[in-house]
């Protein structure tokens, strides 16, 4: 089955303790992307990747950092979380042609205290 | 100014009526538009493509105007189960994401 899988779907932290969200892909997908959703700002891009080693800051790259050693996996790196960083947050992926589905994972719910 | 943006809302509209709303995108060079669907906060999922033709899926009909830049969506003979967030997305390079038009249909 097709998926994006995101984990973990829940996690409450505390302020300075570095974390991962994990992000993998089964489809092969070259582009990935992060994004966070708070209330009334909708989903705004983190990072992204156009391939292996390719990344790219997006909107709200601040506090966060990303990599992308392999096709399938993106994951991000939250390195000294703080407050603001609390948010709901999103992995998608896509081929690069553009006329193509993203697919997303379910959602991290992330809290830091 | 954002890439993509669209009416916040809320439309809310009784069950059968017709409900419609538009998105702006910034971005000349996108090549392709979509609208997705999200349901309370869980993962956005294709709604449909749209094309400059415009096109329909049931109920639902999309437009896309490159001349002015804006898409739209129009939903006909609302059900209580379409209640939701209705996302724009512009794709040039990279996926640029309205926040979103919430509709809730009510009985």
């Amino acid at each position: 089955e097709a998926q994006v899988t995101q984990n973990p779907r829940y996690l409450i932290t505390v302020t300075g303790k570095k974390l991962t969200v994990t992000c993998s892909q089964n489809m092969n997908h070259e582009y990935m992307s992060w994004y966070r959703q708070d209330p009334g700002l909708g989903l705004r891009q983190i990072y992204y990747s156009m391939n292996v080693e390719v990344t790219d800051k997006g909107d709200v790259p601040e506090g966060y950092k990303v990599s992308r050693k392999e096709k399938r996996n993106f994951p991000l790196i939250l390195e000294s979380p703080s407050p603001n960083q609390t948010s709901l947050y999103f992995c998608a992926s896509s081929n690069r042609e553009v006329a193509t589905e993203a697919f997303f994972g379910q959602g991290t719910r992330l809290t830091v205290v | 100014r954002k890439e993509v943006e669209q009416d916040p809302g809320p439309f809310n509209v009784p069950e059968g009526a017709t409900v419609a709303f538009n998105c702006t995108y910034s971005n000349s060079a996108s090549q392709s538009f979509f609208w997705y669907r999200q349901d309370c906060r869980k993962e956005p999922k294709l709604l449909m493509s749209v094309y400059s033709s415009g096109n329909e899926d049931g109920r639902f009909t999309a437009q896309l105007n490159r001349a002015s830049q804006y898409i739209s969506l129009l939903i006909r003979d609302s059900k209580l189960s379409d209640s939701a967030t209705y996302l724009c997305v512009a794709h040039d390079y990279k996926l640029s994401f309205g926040a979103g038009t919430t509709v809730t249909v009510r009985a």
